[in-house]
């Protein structure tokens, strides 16, 4: 089956520093790739979409300067959360897609969680 | 837009009772429908989905799920649940209509399974 790898799967980092987090598709081209946020004992919210090559489109309220995506190739997309606060401390999840007409399916990489202190 | 409800936040059963965890979703387009779970600290898993055909969808480890349209429900069912079960498990809503559709998820509902 597909496979979505994250790394890395835990970080801790100081306030005002920048976190970057992979989300790699090993055995697939990742045309879309989501990211999520998932705060304790909640859902997961989508924080934006990225196609290979082109920006991001962010879902409302998901501060773009903040939380930076990049989309370089079929199988990498990053995130960059950058000057990170406490209230930026969540689990986030990517999922990453291969678009082959009709339905196509997300798969979901293990998440990272992310700790600011 | 697409909404989903989950009404049960935690559902506490005996091992080999049976399960069942409700899913209601709002949509003004046909959907695609899932269930996924999710297992401490980890990603989500699809255990089954509802494209088309039969309304009634199962997994490799028991699990079943019916789509009602009229009810506008996907319950997830299970006749006898292993301890192992215990887990997170959302239920999710996708448009059919655009180009690429994104996911729209309950809030979960978590499932303790005791000896």
């Amino acid at each position: 089956g597909a496979v979505v790898s994250q790394h890395p799967s835990r970080v801790i980092c100081k306030s005002g520093t920048s976190v970057k987090i992979e989300c790699r598709s090993l055995d697939f081209q990742a045309t879309t790739m989501f990211w999520y946020r998932q705060f304790p004992k909640q859902s997961l919210m989508l924080m934006a979409t990225s196609n290979e090559g082109s920006k991001a489109t962010y879902e409302q309220g998901v501060e773009k300067d903040k939380f930076l995506i990049n989309h370089a190739s079929l199988t990498l997309s990053t995130l960059t959360v950058t000057s990170a606060h406490p209230e930026d401390s969540s689990f986030y999840i990517c999922s990453a897609r291969e678009e082959q007409g009709g339905y196509n399916e997300q798969f979901f990489g293990p998440g990272t969680r992310l700790t600011v202190l | 837009a697409q909404s989903v409800t989950q009404l049960d936040s935690q559902v506490p059963v005996f091992e080999e009772a049976p399960v069942e965890l409700r899913c209601n979703y709002s949509s003004s387009v046909s959907v695609y429908l899932f269930w996924y779970v999710q297992y401490p600290n980890q990603g989500l898993q699809l255990l089954l989905k509802y494209l088309s055909g039969s309304t009634l969808v199962e997994s490799i480890n028991g699990f079943e799920a019916e789509f009602n349209k009229s009810q506008t429900s996907f319950h997830l069912r299970k006749p006898s649940v292993h301890i192992s079960d215990t887990a997170e498990y959302f239920c999710a809503v996708s448009d059919r209509g655009s180009g690429y559709s994104t996911l729209t998820f309950g809030k979960g509902t978590m499932l303790l399974v005791s000896p």
